[in-house]
């Protein structure tokens, strides 16, 4: 069975500098998908980037990229010029095909400080 | 589009009624998934179901739950009789399959006194 792991259950950051929360998994599979969702105050689950397995370039999203070390099994988050509404509950997520499951890591919630 | 549509956003219930949470996903989506996050478990998958067929209902944590996707454009999650350790709040989410992105509802926070 595929596991993801946050090993920060917190983290913090000053208004408009740059914070890396990890994501480690495991799984056997050679293809999949990866995820980091964003979870405010609201409780509403926002997606706020993806990366596919296959591929080597890691994806970018705005203020937002990752980092993907595929033969490590890591997948962190880097948000650039933090700001106030980036403050939330961090998930990342597996998915072992395209349609199926997500698997959630448990979360890092994420303080911005002004 | 309005997004993924859950309902009620919040229900209290006594132990031993029967509760239904609904979900309309996004139009043209064909898979939709049920998930329940509570702080002890965090977030995990319950069902899915992909062209209105269950495919994976091992998260299903007992007999009293159950779900149905009559059509593709409604889904209902059944507790009967509920407890109150099935206070959580349950999701509601749709993918269209494509990179596998899932769009999720609101959420119903549902409390077993």
């Amino acid at each position: 069975a595929q596991t993801v792991t946050q090993s920060q259950p917190e983290m913090s950051v000053q208004e408009a500098e740059t914070v890396t929360l990890s994501c480690t998994y495991d799984t056997s599979e050679s293809d999949y998908y990866l995820f980091w969702y964003k979870q405010p105050p609201s409780r509403q689950m926002i997606l706020v980037i993806r990366q596919e397995a296959y591929k080597q370039q890691n994806a970018t999203e705005n203020r937002f990229s990752v980092n993907f070390q595929k033969a490590a099994k890591s997948f962190s988050l880097k948000i650039s010029d933090s700001q106030l509404g980036d403050a939330a509950m961090y998930f990342c997520a597996f998915a072992e095909t395209s349609g199926s499951r997500l698997t959630f890591g448990e979360g890092t919630q994420l303080t911005v400080n002004p | 589009d309005a997004g993924v549509i859950q309902s009620p956003r919040h229900e209290v219930t006594e132990m031993g009624q029967e509760v239904t949470l609904r979900c309309k996903p996004i139009s043209g989506h064909n898979s939709l998934f049920w998930y329940r996050q509570t702080m002890m478990r965090g977030l995990e998958l319950l069902i899915y179901f992909n062209n209105n067929v269950p495919i994976d209902d091992s998260g299903m944590p007992e007999d009293r739950f159950s779900a149905k996707m009559p059509n593709a454009s409604f889904s209902t999650l059944k507790i009967q009789p509920s407890e109150p350790r099935d206070s959580a709040v349950y999701f509601c989410a749709s993918s269209p399959g494509a990179y596998n992105e899932q769009f999720f509802g609101p959420g119903t926070r549902l409390t077993v006194l």
